[in-house]
């Protein structure tokens, strides 16, 4: 099956400088990749999404990068605000009806006032 | 327009007691998930379903048995709770494999 893993398994930075995450698979037949924010004691929630046939996506601070060679993604925020603080999960699958999102182990972001 | 909603927000049980959590979604989405959330471990998925009258097994099954007689409800049941299954117990679901699954906001469960 899919292995999903993240690199560093934490993240300080000081607020307005840019922060990346990355995020290795297993599976080169996965094709969906989103990315999570969870907030301490809240539920995950979706900060962005990139499929196989794209190789970045930009939404404001917030991007995405994909490389399917190396099997690959980044998650890349930029001018962070300690607003930004929180756990970052990426995840990937498949397509198809059975498909499903086998999750990272989640980063913890830092960010410094 | 409430999305996915879980109840109970928290339960305390005592080992070998039995209990089912609710998620109910009102977005007509055909897929839904149950993950548990321990410290260091992501979001593992325990059951998932496809559609209404289907269930399927994911990663971390054992102990855990699901139904989901109607499209709007996905049930998880624990027969013999034991305090393994301590955890946060998140609902999700979507509308298709490529669209963004939606979280409920958890389902706190201690079992001393």
């Amino acid at each position: 099956g899919e292995n999903v893993e993240q690199h560093p398994s934490t993240l300080s930075v000081q607020e307005g400088d840019s922060a990346v995450i990355k995020c290795t698979y297993s599976d080169s037949a996965s094709n969906y990749f989103p990315w999570y924010k969870q907030e301490l004691g809240k539920r995950p929630q979706l900060i962005i999404d990139i499929r196989s046939n794209v190789g970045e996506k930009k939404d404001q601070r917030i991007a995405v990068t994909l490389n399917k060679t190396a099997k690959h993604f980044s998650l890349h925020i930029t001018e962070t605000q300690p607003e930004d603080s929180a756990v970052y999960f990426c995840a990937a699958s498949r397509s198809g009806a059975n498909s499903k999102l086998t999750f990272g182990k989640g980063i913890t972001l830092s960010v410094r006032p | 327009n409430a999305g996915v909603t879980q109840t109970p927000k928290f339960r305390v049980l005592k080992t070998g007691q039995s209990m089912t959590l609710l998620c109910a979604q009102d977005m007509n989405h055909e897929y839904m998930y149950w993950y548990r959330q321990d410290p260091g471990m992501g979001l593992r998925l325990i059951h998932y379903s496809v559609g209404e009258g289907t269930t399927a097994k994911g990663e971390v099954p054992d102990g855990y048995n699901v139904s989901r007689l109607k499209k709007q409800n996905f049930l998880l049941g624990l027969e013999s709770a034991a305090p393994s299954q301590t955890s946060v117990y998140f609902c999700a679901s979507r509308l298709m494999w490529d669209q963004p699954q939606h979280f409920g906001d958890g389902t706190r469960l201690s079992i001393l």
